[in-house]
Protein backbone atom coordinates (compact mmCIF):
# COMPACT_ATOMS: atom_id res chain seq x y z
CA UNK A 1 0.00 0.00 0.00
CA UNK A 2 1.32 3.59 0.21
CA UNK A 3 3.83 4.59 2.42
CA UNK A 4 5.50 7.74 3.38
CA UNK A 5 9.13 6.30 5.19
CA UNK A 6 10.88 9.15 6.97
CA UNK A 7 14.55 9.37 8.70
CA UNK A 8 15.87 10.10 11.00
CA UNK A 9 13.51 9.00 14.19
CA UNK A 10 15.60 11.48 16.07
CA UNK A 11 18.30 14.06 15.25
CA UNK A 12 20.04 16.30 17.99
CA UNK A 13 22.21 19.34 17.14
CA UNK A 14 24.11 22.25 18.24
CA UNK A 15 22.42 25.31 18.62
CA UNK A 16 22.81 27.84 15.34
CA UNK A 17 23.57 24.12 13.60
CA UNK A 18 21.33 22.90 10.13
CA UNK A 19 19.10 19.97 10.83
CA UNK A 20 17.66 18.00 7.70
CA UNK A 21 15.07 15.46 7.65
CA UNK A 22 14.33 13.24 4.70
CA UNK A 23 11.00 11.40 3.55
CA UNK A 24 10.53 8.77 0.68
CA UNK A 25 6.97 8.11 -0.78
CA UNK A 26 5.60 5.17 -2.53
CA UNK A 27 2.40 6.60 -4.36
CA UNK A 28 4.32 8.48 -7.66
CA UNK A 29 0.45 10.18 -7.93
CA UNK A 30 1.20 11.82 -5.01
CA UNK A 31 1.32 16.14 -5.42
CA UNK A 32 1.38 17.66 -2.27
CA UNK A 33 3.47 17.45 0.65
CA UNK A 34 3.07 18.98 3.95
CA UNK A 35 4.97 19.14 6.56
CA UNK A 36 3.92 19.40 10.64
CA UNK A 37 5.64 20.25 13.84
CA UNK A 38 4.51 18.64 17.04
CA UNK A 39 5.39 20.21 20.45
CA UNK A 40 5.65 18.27 23.27
CA UNK A 41 1.98 18.08 24.37
CA UNK A 42 0.68 20.52 21.71
CA UNK A 43 -1.33 19.45 18.15
CA UNK A 44 0.49 18.76 15.05
CA UNK A 45 0.69 22.21 12.99
CA UNK A 46 1.32 23.22 9.70
CA UNK A 47 4.72 24.77 8.74
CA UNK A 48 5.30 24.26 5.69
CA UNK A 49 4.66 22.68 2.43
CA UNK A 50 5.28 22.05 -1.31
CA UNK A 51 3.41 20.85 -4.40
CA UNK A 52 4.21 18.71 -6.97
CA UNK A 53 4.66 21.42 -9.32
CA UNK A 54 7.74 23.15 -7.28
CA UNK A 55 11.34 21.82 -6.58
CA UNK A 56 12.09 24.26 -3.55
CA UNK A 57 9.95 26.38 -1.42
CA UNK A 58 11.58 28.36 1.83
CA UNK A 59 9.85 30.73 4.29
CA UNK A 60 12.63 32.13 6.72
CA UNK A 61 14.52 29.48 8.41
CA UNK A 62 12.89 26.49 6.90
CA UNK A 63 12.84 25.34 3.38
CA UNK A 64 11.69 22.15 1.41
CA UNK A 65 12.87 20.25 -1.35
CA UNK A 66 11.13 17.82 -3.47
CA UNK A 67 12.57 15.23 -6.00
CA UNK A 68 9.64 13.83 -7.65
CA UNK A 69 11.69 11.30 -10.05
CA UNK A 70 13.61 9.83 -6.49
CA UNK A 71 10.33 10.56 -5.02
CA UNK A 72 11.69 12.30 -1.95
CA UNK A 73 11.38 15.35 -0.08
CA UNK A 74 13.54 17.10 2.81
CA UNK A 75 12.70 19.74 5.52
CA UNK A 76 15.82 21.78 6.12
CA UNK A 77 15.65 24.05 9.37
CA UNK A 78 18.87 26.82 9.36
CA UNK A 79 20.11 28.31 12.10
CA UNK A 80 18.49 25.99 14.88
CA UNK A 81 17.34 27.53 17.72
CA UNK A 82 16.02 25.62 21.05
CA UNK A 83 12.43 26.22 20.21
CA UNK A 84 12.54 24.52 17.53
CA UNK A 85 12.87 21.04 19.38
CA UNK A 86 9.70 19.54 18.33
CA UNK A 87 8.82 16.21 16.90
CA UNK A 88 8.17 17.08 12.76
CA UNK A 89 6.09 15.03 11.08
CA UNK A 90 6.07 14.54 6.93
CA UNK A 91 3.12 13.42 4.48
CA UNK A 92 1.91 12.47 1.54
CA UNK A 93 -1.80 12.42 -0.31
CA UNK A 94 -2.34 9.12 -1.51
CA UNK A 95 -4.26 9.02 -4.40
CA UNK A 96 -5.06 5.77 -4.15
CA UNK A 97 -6.35 6.49 -0.98
CA UNK A 98 -8.75 9.27 -1.83
CA UNK A 99 -6.54 12.18 -1.41
CA UNK A 100 -5.56 10.98 2.62
CA UNK A 101 -2.81 12.15 4.05
CA UNK A 102 -0.23 10.17 4.84
CA UNK A 103 1.93 10.71 7.40
CA UNK A 104 5.82 9.45 8.28
CA UNK A 105 6.45 7.94 11.64
CA UNK A 106 7.96 11.20 13.19
CA UNK A 107 11.30 12.86 13.87
CA UNK A 108 12.31 14.22 17.28
CA UNK A 109 14.78 16.93 17.20
CA UNK A 110 16.42 18.43 19.92
CA UNK A 111 18.32 21.83 19.89
CA UNK A 112 20.69 21.87 22.49
CA UNK A 113 21.78 25.58 24.05
CA UNK B 1 -11.55 31.83 15.85
CA UNK B 2 -11.30 29.03 13.32
CA UNK B 3 -10.95 25.62 15.21
CA UNK B 4 -11.16 22.09 15.83
CA UNK B 5 -12.57 21.30 19.25
CA UNK B 6 -12.37 17.92 20.64
CA UNK B 7 -13.52 16.33 24.13
CA UNK B 8 -12.61 15.41 26.18
CA UNK B 9 -9.21 16.37 26.63
CA UNK B 10 -8.55 13.27 29.03
CA UNK B 11 -10.20 9.95 29.49
CA UNK B 12 -9.72 7.32 32.11
CA UNK B 13 -12.47 4.21 31.41
CA UNK B 14 -12.45 0.34 31.65
CA UNK B 15 -12.68 -2.21 29.49
CA UNK B 16 -16.07 -2.53 27.40
CA UNK B 17 -17.49 0.73 28.53
CA UNK B 18 -18.93 2.75 25.23
CA UNK B 19 -17.34 5.91 24.85
CA UNK B 20 -17.61 8.81 22.25
CA UNK B 21 -14.99 11.54 21.61
CA UNK B 22 -16.38 14.72 20.09
CA UNK B 23 -15.03 16.76 17.91
CA UNK B 24 -16.52 20.30 16.18
CA UNK B 25 -14.83 22.56 13.62
CA UNK B 26 -16.29 25.95 12.73
CA UNK B 27 -14.29 25.93 9.65
CA UNK B 28 -17.50 24.51 7.18
CA UNK B 29 -14.73 22.01 6.08
CA UNK B 30 -15.95 19.10 4.31
CA UNK B 31 -13.11 16.78 5.42
CA UNK B 32 -12.62 15.31 8.33
CA UNK B 33 -10.50 12.06 10.16
CA UNK B 34 -9.34 10.86 13.11
CA UNK B 35 -5.94 9.72 13.55
CA UNK B 36 -4.08 7.77 16.85
CA UNK B 37 -0.91 8.66 18.11
CA UNK B 38 1.22 6.50 19.50
CA UNK B 39 5.09 6.33 20.56
CA UNK B 40 7.06 5.25 17.22
CA UNK B 41 4.07 4.70 15.10
CA UNK B 42 3.30 8.18 14.32
CA UNK B 43 -0.08 9.48 13.20
CA UNK B 44 -2.29 6.30 11.50
CA UNK B 45 -5.76 7.35 10.34
CA UNK B 46 -8.65 5.35 12.15
CA UNK B 47 -12.01 7.28 9.79
CA UNK B 48 -12.33 10.03 7.52
CA UNK B 49 -15.22 11.27 5.77
CA UNK B 50 -15.52 13.19 2.88
CA UNK B 51 -18.94 15.35 3.77
CA UNK B 52 -22.07 14.50 5.17
CA UNK B 53 -22.93 11.19 5.47
CA UNK B 54 -19.83 9.83 3.47
CA UNK B 55 -17.62 8.10 5.88
CA UNK B 56 -14.80 5.70 4.84
CA UNK B 57 -12.11 3.22 7.01
CA UNK B 58 -8.32 4.53 7.07
CA UNK B 59 -5.51 2.56 8.01
CA UNK B 60 -6.28 0.91 11.54
CA UNK B 61 -10.53 0.89 11.73
CA UNK B 62 -10.73 -1.83 14.02
CA UNK B 63 -12.62 -1.05 17.13
CA UNK B 64 -13.94 2.02 16.50
CA UNK B 65 -16.93 3.53 14.36
CA UNK B 66 -17.98 7.31 13.45
CA UNK B 67 -20.53 9.19 12.26
CA UNK B 68 -20.89 12.68 10.25
CA UNK B 69 -24.60 13.57 10.74
CA UNK B 70 -23.85 17.14 10.35
CA UNK B 71 -20.87 18.84 8.53
CA UNK B 72 -18.92 20.37 11.65
CA UNK B 73 -19.14 17.38 13.95
CA UNK B 74 -17.30 14.12 13.65
CA UNK B 75 -17.82 12.09 16.67
CA UNK B 76 -15.82 8.78 17.02
CA UNK B 77 -17.28 5.85 19.05
CA UNK B 78 -15.51 3.30 20.74
CA UNK B 79 -18.25 0.66 21.47
CA UNK B 80 -16.70 -1.68 23.21
CA UNK B 81 -12.97 -0.11 24.40
CA UNK B 82 -10.32 -2.72 25.05
CA UNK B 83 -6.45 -1.71 25.97
CA UNK B 84 -5.06 -2.09 22.97
CA UNK B 85 -6.99 1.42 22.29
CA UNK B 86 -5.01 3.37 24.85
CA UNK B 87 -3.74 5.88 22.90
CA UNK B 88 -3.54 10.32 22.15
CA UNK B 89 -6.19 10.51 19.51
CA UNK B 90 -6.20 13.66 16.84
CA UNK B 91 -9.38 14.71 14.62
CA UNK B 92 -8.69 17.11 11.56
CA UNK B 93 -10.34 18.60 9.28
CA UNK B 94 -9.67 20.29 6.08
CA UNK B 95 -11.46 22.43 2.97
CA UNK B 96 -9.88 19.56 0.35
CA UNK B 97 -8.96 16.09 0.18
CA UNK B 98 -5.42 15.28 1.15
CA UNK B 99 -4.13 18.67 -0.84
CA UNK B 100 -4.69 21.48 1.69
CA UNK B 101 -3.83 22.18 5.47
CA UNK B 102 -5.17 19.95 7.93
CA UNK B 103 -6.27 21.57 11.24
CA UNK B 104 -5.53 19.13 13.92
CA UNK B 105 -8.37 19.65 17.61
CA UNK B 106 -6.13 19.54 20.67
CA UNK B 107 -6.10 15.64 21.34
CA UNK B 108 -7.51 13.35 23.72
CA UNK B 109 -5.68 11.21 25.93
CA UNK B 110 -7.71 7.83 26.26
CA UNK B 111 -6.81 5.27 28.59
CA UNK B 112 -8.38 1.86 29.00
CA UNK B 113 -7.82 -0.31 32.03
Amino acid sequence: GENVEQHPSTLSVQEGDSAVIKCTYSDSASNYFPWYKQELGKRPQLIIDIRSNVGEKKDQRIAVTLNKTAKHFSLHITETQPEDSAVYFCAANGVRSQGNLIFGKGTKLSVKP
Amino acid sequence: EAQVTQNPRYLITVTGKKLTVTCSQNMNHEYMSWYRQDPGLGLRQIYYSMNVEVTDKGDVPEGYKVSRKEKRNFPLILESPSPNQTSLYFCASSSGTGNTEAFFGQGTRLTVV
